[in-house]
C-alpha cells in the first residue's frame, strides 16, 4: 500500500533558527513529491520535485529529493513567526491521486 | 492569482440529511479532485473527474457520494445521506493536467462539514 511519512510531527523552534522537515514515500510508479504549506486555509502549494539531487529553493526554503532512498527534505532557514503552518508532503504516481502524509506541524516563537 | 473558491465554509448537518458542497475551479483547469481531512489525521484522496467521467475514486468514495459538473464553472460533492464519521474538512481541488505526478494541484480553502 502506497504511503507518505513524515518527522517530526511537530517542532517548536525559535525565531532566526534553521528546521529541517522529514519525508519518506512508498509510491507506485513514483513521478513526483510535492510539498505544501497548510496555515487555516487552502493547502499552498511550495515545490514539486521530480528528479533526484536537485534542490529547489524559494527565498529561505529549499528541498531535495532522493528517489534512491525515496525520501525527501524541506529546509526553512531564518525562519520568522510567519513560517509557523502545518507542511504536507506527498507523492504522486501514474494516477491522478496524491498520497499525503500526516504533515508537520512547526511553530515559530518570537 | 486565480484561486479555487468552495462553498459553504462551514455546514453542520444532522445524520441521515444530503449535503452538497460547492466548488469553482479554476477556470483553465480540466481536471478536478475532492479531498478530505477528518479532524487530526491526513489528507485523503476521494475522488478526481475529467471529462465530465469520474477517472478515479478511492475506498472511501461509496455509493453515498457522487460528483458533478452541472454547468461549465461548478464541481459538486454530494452526499447522500450523511453519517457521522462523515465529518471532516473537504477540499475540492483542480489541476490543469491529469496526471498528479506531473503536475500540482491547487487547493480550495475547504468546507468543513459538522454532522450531529
Amino acid at each position: 500500500e502506497d504511503k507518505v511519512v513524515q518527522s517530526p510531527l511537530s517542532l517548536v523552534v525559535h525565531e532566526g533558527d534553521t528546521v529541517t522537515l522529514n519525508c519518506s514515500y512508498e509510491v507506485t510508479n513514483f513521478r513526483s513529491l510535492l510539498w505544501y504549506k497548510q496555515e487555516k486555509k487552502a493547502p499552498t502549494f511550495l515545490f514539486m520535485l521530480t528528479s533526484s539531487g536537485i534542490e529547489k529553493k524559494s527565498g529561505r526554503l529549499s528541498s531535495i529529493l532522493d528517489k534512491k532512498e525515496l525520501f525527501s527534505i524541506l529546509n526553512i532557514t531564518a525562519t520568522q513567526t510567519g513560517d509557523s503552518a502545518v507542511y504536507l508532503c506527498a507523492g504522486g504516481g501514474a494516477t491522478n491521486k496524491l498520497i499525503f502524509g500526516t504533515g508537520t506541524l512547526l511553530a515559530v516563537q518570537p | 492569482e486565480p484561486e479555487v473558491t468552495q462553498t459553504p465554509s462551514h455546514q453542520v448537518t444532522q445524520m441521515g440529511q444530503e449535503v452538497i458542497l460547492r466548488c469553482v475551479p479554476i477556470s483553465n483547469h480540466l481536471y478536478f479532485y475532492w479531498y478530505r481531512q477528518i479532524l487530526g489525521q491526513k489528507v485523503e484522496f476521494l475522488v478526481s473527474f475529467y471529462n465530465n467521467e469520474i477517472s478515479e475514486k478511492s475506498e472511501i468514495f461509496d455509493d453515498q457520494f457522487s460528483v458533478e459538473r452541472p454547468d461549465g464553472s461548478n464541481f459538486t460533492l454530494k452526499i447522500r445521506s450523511t453519517k457521522l464519521e462523515d465529518s471532516a474538512m473537504y477540499f475540492c481541488a483542480s489541476s490543469s493536467t491529469g496526471n498528479s505526478g506531473a503536475n500540482v494541484l491547487t487547493f480550495g480553502a475547504g468546507s468543513r462539514l459538522t454532522v450531529l
